[in-house]
């Protein structure tokens, strides 16, 4: 079964340019999430996707970060204009099903990408 | 802002001995995953743990957690280079949103 695919691997961009990644979830995972991992410490949720629907994006900077899965497959996440403090990694991962409170199961493990290096100069 | 702090930060430590990390917060969790994610990849879930003085064990990896459910800790016996990675501790607090820890950086010297 092929994993979570994530493109670009790597990325470098100036300051105030744009950019966006690329998230193919595990065919059949209805939930969809986004993470950011600055170097040093644990990823952190942006955006949580059920099908094509946000679920959660509590702690997705909307002035400049923004994420769709319009077809409930694939998504992709857009910043712009970037700032030096964006560069991280972007991890993507998806899960069979939502959990909302029931306990870990092998229907909502969530299963990572690879990621995305941004360097913002 | 739920905080999971994990130690030590960084170990570096010989092959062939044992090492324990440490999970904690100030809240209960109402289950909590250990993860391990190597240079360049996404990380790999390795245990779920749900009930407080729940013991799980990987082969060489033994996991506890406490039995208020506010701490979980994890001991590697004889450790191996393949051991090598950033553990990541991550919790639920009543909703399916995981909340990670900072990590751990272990490296296993042959």
């Amino acid at each position: 079964e092929a994993g979570v695919a994530q493109s670009p691997r790597y990325k470098i961009i100036e300051k105030r340019q744009s950019v966006a990644f690329w998230c193919n979830p595990i065919s059949g995972h209805a939930t969809l999430y986004w993470y950011q991992q600055i170097l040093g410490q644990g990823p952190k949720l942006l955006i949580q996707f059920q099908n094509n629907g946000v679920v959660d994006d509590s702690q997705l900077p909307k002035d400049r970060f923004s994420a769709e899965r319009l077809k409930g497959v694939d998504s992709t996440l857009k910043i712009q204009p970037a700032k030096l403090e964006d560069s991280a990694v972007y991890l993507c991962a998806s899960s069979l099903v939502l959990s909302w409170g029931r306990p870990v199961g092998a229907k909502n493990i969530q299963y990572f990408g690879a990621g995305t290096r941004l360097s913002v100069l | 802002t739920q905080l999971l702090e994990q130690s030590p930060q960084f170990l570096s430590i010989q092959e062939g001995e044992n090492l324990t990390v440490y999970c904690n917060s100030s809240s209960v969790f109402s289950s909590l995953q250990w993860y391990r994610q190597e240079p360049g990849e996404g990380p790999v879930l390795l245990v779920t743990v749900v009930t407080g003085g729940e013991v799980k064990k990987l082969k060489r990896l033994t996991f506890q957690f406490g039995d208020a459910r506010k701490d979980s800790s994890l001991h590697i016996t004889a450790a191996q280079p393949g051991d090598t990675g950033l553990y990541l501790c991550a919790g639920s607090f009543g909703n399916e949103k995981l909340t990670f820890g900072t990590g751990t950086r272990l490296t296993i010297i042959p």
